[in-house]
């Protein structure tokens, strides 16, 4: 079962508009969660985080929010910049360090 | 700084063959973990290691065994491969767990098995 879900395998937006990634959850025991960036031919490096305790958390020009009662988070990209097209990874956690992600959305930022 | 490092990149094997995929890491890290990609699936945890001598089974450990020896290396064993091992494996590792922090990942390692 995908405890973590991407139900968007790509998303297309212009030089300068926002990115919208989103992801859902459906263990209510996750209290960590994760958005990754992979480029082709490389590993997912971290962006940016969100504790449970929280609903938003900024890091320039990523923010990612966190809906607990929709089990939803987002990560909002703006603005957006080729340089920020590739492959975006939501994760969560919990205390059993069994780190669940989603399958992932496909980001294309054209100039 | 090489960070986590995986080899080898590429492997083809034969079904039935056995090989071992090694993860070493420097950063002194406890916690190391290995998951593999699939088209539409994402990362999946096969298994991690919170310490030396210590593993555990992640959401897909069936035909994978791991060791830890030492707080360096996590290496991966497939002993018997099958075409469903066909994937991308990526080794991870975090200062205290996956509950805390990010984790830093290798490059990958492409394996095929026909």
């Amino acid at each position: 079962d995908q405890q973590v879900k991407q139900n968007s395998p790509s998303l297309s937006v212009q030089e300068g508009r926002i990115s919208i990634l989103n992801c859902d959850y459906t263990n209510s025991m996750f209290d960590y969660f994760l958005w990754y960036k992979k480029y082709p031919a490389e590993g997912p490096t971290f962006l940016i985080s969100i504790s449970s305790i929280k609903d938003k958390n900024e890091d320039g020009r990523f923010t990612v929010f966190l809906n607990k009662s929709a089990k939803h988070l987002s990560l909002h990209i703006v603005p957006s910049q080729p340089g920020d097209s590739a492959v975006y990874f939501c994760a969560a956690s919990n205390n059993n360090n069994d780190m669940r992600f989603g399958a992932g959305t496909r980001l294309t930022v054209k100039p | 700084n090489a960070g986590v490092t995986q080899t080898p990149k590429f492997q083809v094997l034969k079904t039935g063959q056995s090989m071992t995929l090694q993860c070493a890491q420097d950063m002194n890290h406890e916690y190391m973990s290995w998951y593999r990609q699939d088209p539409g699936m994402g990362l999946r945890l096969i298994h991690y290691s919170v310490g030396a001598g210590i593993t555990d089974q992640g959401e897909v450990p069936n035909g994978y065994n791991v060791s830890r020896s030492t707080t360096e290396d996590f290496p991966l064993r497939l002993l018997s491969a099958a075409p469903s091992q066909t994937s991308v494996y990526f080794c991870a590792s975090n200062l205290a767990g996956a509950n805390t922090g990010e984790l830093f990942f290798g490059e990958g390692s492409r394996l095929t098995v026909l």
